[in-house]
């Protein structure tokens, strides 16, 4: 199976802060990488699929960059709204997994 | 719109089974895979298999072989998880969620999730 790893696990920010998520797989995934935002008590959300194509109605705060192995989701200006914790997910292959999550919060 | 209820939540024994339902709506139920993921409580997410509703064809976690089975009935437009030989850590909010149309391998709508309890 291919493993996800995100860093950092958690992160505090100002309202404004520019805010970056790293995801990193263990064996090249090409762009086959989607972000998820998951908020306390609620089903995650798709962001970001393919990498770096912002799903309809996500605010263009959000953006995804990456390829192969290395991945970032980049917050430009952290609203109080994106306080959640964020999930990346390979679909390269079968038995499709998440990393174990950025959790983001306010300063 | 499309969405996709799921049942209630759930408190059982270890040992027994829990079938939870998914029901779409929205969208053509025979035309798009789902899957089945879970989250023990504060805990990430976990992939646990898939269904294609068309077919009725199913792939599992290795995990979770021999103890989780996905089905489907087309004619009420649902899908139902069901996990046996319950333990206590199992216990975790179960999600549905629709491969998406965006992208292969994407999965959106989700369900709202059920929490399943395992307890004696």
């Amino acid at each position: 199976d291919i493993q996800m790893t995100q860093s950092p696990s958690s992160l505090s920010a100002s309202v404004g802060d520019r805010v970056t998520i790293t995801c990193r797989a263990s064996q090249s995934i090409s762009s086959y990488l989607n972000w998820y935002q998951q908020k306390p008590g609620k089903a995650p959300k798709l962001l970001i699929y393919a990498a770096s194509s912002l799903q309809s109605g996500v605010p263009s705060r959000f953006s995804g960059s990456g390829s192969g192995t290395d991945f970032t989701l980049t917050i430009s200006s952290l609203q109080p709204e994106d306080i959640a914790t964020y999930y990346c997910q390979q679909s390269y292959s079968t038995g499709d997994t998440f990393g174990p999550g950025t959790k983001v919060d306010i300063k | 719109q499309v969405q996709l209820v799921q049942s209630g939540a759930e408190v059982k024994k270890p040992g027994a089974s829990v079938k939870v339902s998914c029901k779409a709506a929205g969208y053509t139920f025979t035309g798009h895979n789902i899957h089945w993921m879970r989250q023990a409580p504060g805990q990430g997410l976990e992939w646990m298999g898939r269904i294609n509703p068309n077919t009725g064809g199913t792939n599992y976690a290795q995990k979770f072989q021999g103890r989780v089975t996905v089905t489907r009935d087309t004619s009420i437009n649902t899908v139902y998880m069901e996990l046996s030989r319950l333990r206590s850590d199992d216990t975790a909010v179960y999600y549905c969620a629709r491969v998406g149309i965006s992208a292969a391998g994407t999965f959106d709508p989700w369900g709202q999730g059920t929490l399943v309890t395992v307890s004696s």
